[in-house]
């Protein structure tokens, strides 16, 4: 059954330091997402991406966040300056359209900031 | 209250009991979803219904919707101690492109 993937599933970094978290979306799939939750806390959306643009961000993704799907396989989250309050689980999604479809979630990336 | 708000927040029964599950949301949506979490883990697609359903149903899983309320429900039939994890409904409000979940419950299926 195809997933979605990510890695890695857990990155310890320091304050300040830019990380890129990575996405294998379901092959077929043509809308992406990124999500996040901090521990003990409800899922937040962050980003949608469609046809190589963004199609819809959450107040909590500014400008230290950003979004590239580099080639035609991989979909990325990158934190330009992590701060401690970034440290959460950080979920990829991908659905074959936009509403009216579930949306596939990986298993998730466990962002540690020190 | 917050779009996708969901009761109880905990609910512990035994193996072999019905365990219900409620949501609540605000805005008018296409679609509710019902996901499931393992403790520290990816979220698993369980169902979808529509906003023109009203009843759907998958294997011992047993979701409603009542958009007139703006609520939901999701059954679980004779429950398992390995359906022990948290359970979110997420809403796709019309106009958007996104998932809102709700905060949670959190199931424990005590064998």
């Amino acid at each position: 059954e195809p997933e979605v993937t990510q890695t890695p599933s857990h990155q310890v970094t320091q304050m300040g330091q830019e990380v890129i978290l990575r996405c294998v979306p379901i092959s077929n799939h043509l809308y992406f997402y990124w999500y996040r939750q901090i521990l003990g806390q409800k899922v937040e959306f962050l980003v949608s991406f469609y046809n190589n643009e963004i199609s819809e961000k959450s107040e909590i993704f500014d400008d230290q966040f950003s979004v590239e799907r580099p080639d035609g396989s991989n979909f990325t989250l990158k934190i330009r300056s992590t701060k401690l309050e970034d440290s959460a689980m950080y979920f990829c999604a991908s659905s074959k359209s936009r509403g009216g479809t579930e949306a596939f979630f990986g298993q998730g990336t466990r962002l540690t900031v020190v | 209250s917050q779009q996708g708000e969901e009761d109880p927040q905990a609910l512990s029964i035994q193996e072999g009991e019905n365990a219900t599950m409620n949501c609540s949301y605000k805005t008018s949506i296409n679609n509710l979803q019902w996901y499931r979490q393992n403790s520290g883990r990816g979220l698993v697609h369980l169902i979808l219904i529509r906003s023109n359903e009203r009843e759907k149903h998958s294997g011992r899983l047993r979701v409603t919707l009542d958009t007139s309320k703006k609520s939901s429900s999701l059954l679980i039939t004779a429950s398992r101690a390995a359906d022990t994890a948290s359970y979110f409904c997420a809403t796709d409000p019309k106009g958007t492109d996104k998932l809102i979940f709700g905060t949670g419950t959190r199931l424990q299926v005590f064998p």
